[in-house]
C-alpha cells in the first residue's frame, strides 16, 4: 500500500466514450499531480493542484479534464481520446508545491483507447 | 533545452554490483531524485542528492556531481527483486522536475 490510491486500475474505452480515473490520498499532503507515462519516454507532467488550487497546467489537449475536490482527492476525466491517449496514468502527491519534496506516487490507471 | 540522458536497458548477475549513470543538462539546479518502480507497480523515492558526492543508504549509493551534470545509482549485493525500472529526476531552479525515459535492470540468477 503507496499511500495514494488510483481507480481503475485498467479502463479500455472507445474514442467516443467518456470515463473518469481518480486518485485518493491520506497522506495529509497538500499537493497532487497527474502524470502520463508512456513505454521508453519520461514522465510528463499534466497538471499540478497544491491546496486544490490549479498551477500546473502542461499544455494538456481539453479531451482531458482535471478536478480536485479537495486535497485528498483528484480525478481526471476523459472524453473524445485519440489512440495516442493509451499509457499508464500515475497519481503523485507531496506535502505541497515548494522546494524540493519527495513524490508518493499510485501504482497508476493503464488506461487503452481503442 | 532540458535533458537528462540514462541508459535504457541494462543487465546484471544476481549477487554483483551495477552502476547506473544519469547525466542531465537544465536551467538551474535544485537537487537530483532516483526513483524505482517495478513493472506494474508505482515508483518508489530511492535517493535525493543536492551537494556532491556519495550518499550511501543500505545497498544502494546515489553519487552527484553538479559540474560535470552528472550522478550514478550504484547497487551493491544484486538480487532478483532489484529487477526495475530506475527513473532519474532534476528538480531545475523553478523547482520542476525534468526526467528522464528510465533504466530497465534485469537481474539474472
Amino acid at each position: 500500500e503507496t499511500g495514494v490510491t488510483q481507480t481503475p486500475r485498467h479502463l479500455v474505452m472507445g474514442m467516443t466514450n467518456k470515463k473518469s480515473l481518480k486518485c485518493e490520498q491520506h497522506l495529509g499532503h497538500n499537493a497532487m499531480y497527474w502524470y502520463k507515462q508512456s513505454a521508453k519516454k519520461p514522465l510528463e507532467l499534466m497538471f499540478v493542484y497544491n491546496f486544490k488550487e490549479q498551477t500546473e497546467n502542461n499544455s494538456v489537449p481539453s479531451r482531458f479534464s482535471p478536478e480536485c475536490p479537495n486535497s485528498s482527492h483528484l480525478f481526471l476525466h476523459l472524453h473524445t481520446l485519440q489512440p495516442e491517449d493509451s499509457a499508464l496514468y500515475l497519481c503523485a502527491s507531496s506535502q505541497d508545491n515548494s522546494g524540493a519534496n519527495v513524490l508518493t506516487f499510485g501504482a497508476g490507471s493503464r488506461l487503452t483507447v481503442l | 533545452g532540458q535533458n537528462i540522458v540514462q541508459p535504457t536497458e541494462m543487465t546484471a548477475t544476481e549477487g554483483a554490483i551495477v552502476q547506473i549513470n544519469c547525466t542531465y543538462q537544465t536551467s538551474g539546479f535544485n537537487g537530483l531524485f532516483w526513483y524505482q518502480q517495478h513493472a506494474g507497480e508505482a515508483p518508489t523515492f530511492l535517493s535525493y542528492n543536492v551537494l556532491d558526492g556519495l550518499e550511501e543508504k543500505g545497498r544502494f549509493s546515489s553519487f552527484l556531481s553538479r559540474s560535470k551534470g552528472y550522478s550514478y545509482l550504484l547497487l551493491k549485493e544484486l538480487q532478483m527483486k532489484d529487477s526495475a525500472s530506475y527513473l532519474c529526476a532534476v528538480m531545475d531552479s523553478n523547482y520542476q522536475l525534468i526526467w528522464g525515459a528510465g533504466t530497465k535492470l534485469i537481474i539474472k540468477p
